[in-house]
């Protein structure tokens, strides 16, 4: 089974500001089959990125993801208010699937 | 747009059955692979498994002994049956398409009870 463990846990930052979060895999994601989600209190989580670096449908240029292997990264350029959540990721490489434990993304 | 929504008892007495059904609206069932995923109060995602539109099936296998994953593409639904339940699986249920969920339904709590 692959563990994803994210990085950090909670990440306290202001509107505007550049959010880095990390997401580190315990063996390679072969084709970089690595997804990234953002989830608001009492919805579903909402896909932001797969392949590890390809936007879904609708979301905003300001979320980007890269890495490959063991490393993945998700940058938010500049958070907007609507940007605090929490972040988790996925690997859909091999079975079973498995989801990262979340960041925090809280404001300042 | 693709729509999902999960249907089913809200509240499930422990050693009984969960039985959920996820109706898909604004797109076909075929050619897709359809996940479940729960999450605990409070807590992280979990993979439950998916299935094929097919058919084919891929269970986590904490869950495997459990479950049931099945698919009734005549009426665009697929389905989950989790077998003797206990409070650990009190969860958010959430349906999704695909093996990234690029569509989720809203996700319907299943509280384990007597």
């Amino acid at each position: 089974e692959i563990v994803l463990t994210q990085s950090p846990g909670t990440l306290s930052l202001s509107p505007g500001e550049r959010a880095t979060l990390s997401c580190r895999a315990s063996q390679s994601v072969s084709s970089n089959y690595l997804a990234w989600y953002q989830q608001k209190p009492g919805q579903a989580p909402r896909l932001l990125i797969y392949g590890a670096s390809s936007r879904a449908t609708g979301i905003p240029d300001r979320f980007s993801g890269s890495g490959s292997g063991t490393d993945f990264t998700l940058t938010i350029s500049r958070l907007e208010p609507e940007d605090f959540a929490v972040y988790f990721c996925q690997q859909y490489d091999s079975s079973p699937l498995t989801f990262g434990g979340g960041t925090k993304v809280e404001i300042k | 747009q693709v729509q999902l929504q999960e249907s089913g008892p809200g509240l499930v007495k422990p050693s009984e059955t969960l039985s959920l059904t996820c109706t898909v609206s604004g797109g076909s069932i075929s050619g897709y692979y359809w996940s479940w995923i729960r999450q605990p109060p409070g807590k992280g995602l979990e993979w439950i498994g998916y299935i094929y539109y097919s058919g084919s099936t891929n269970y986590n296998p904490s869950l495997k002994s459990r479950l049931t994953i099945s698919v009734d593409t005549s009426k665009n639904q697929f389905s989950l049956n989790l077998s003797s339940v206990t409070a650990a699986d009190t969860a958010v249920y959430f349906c999704a398409r695909d093996l990234y969920g690029d569509y989720w339904g809203q996700g319907t709590l299943v509280t384990v009870s007597s």
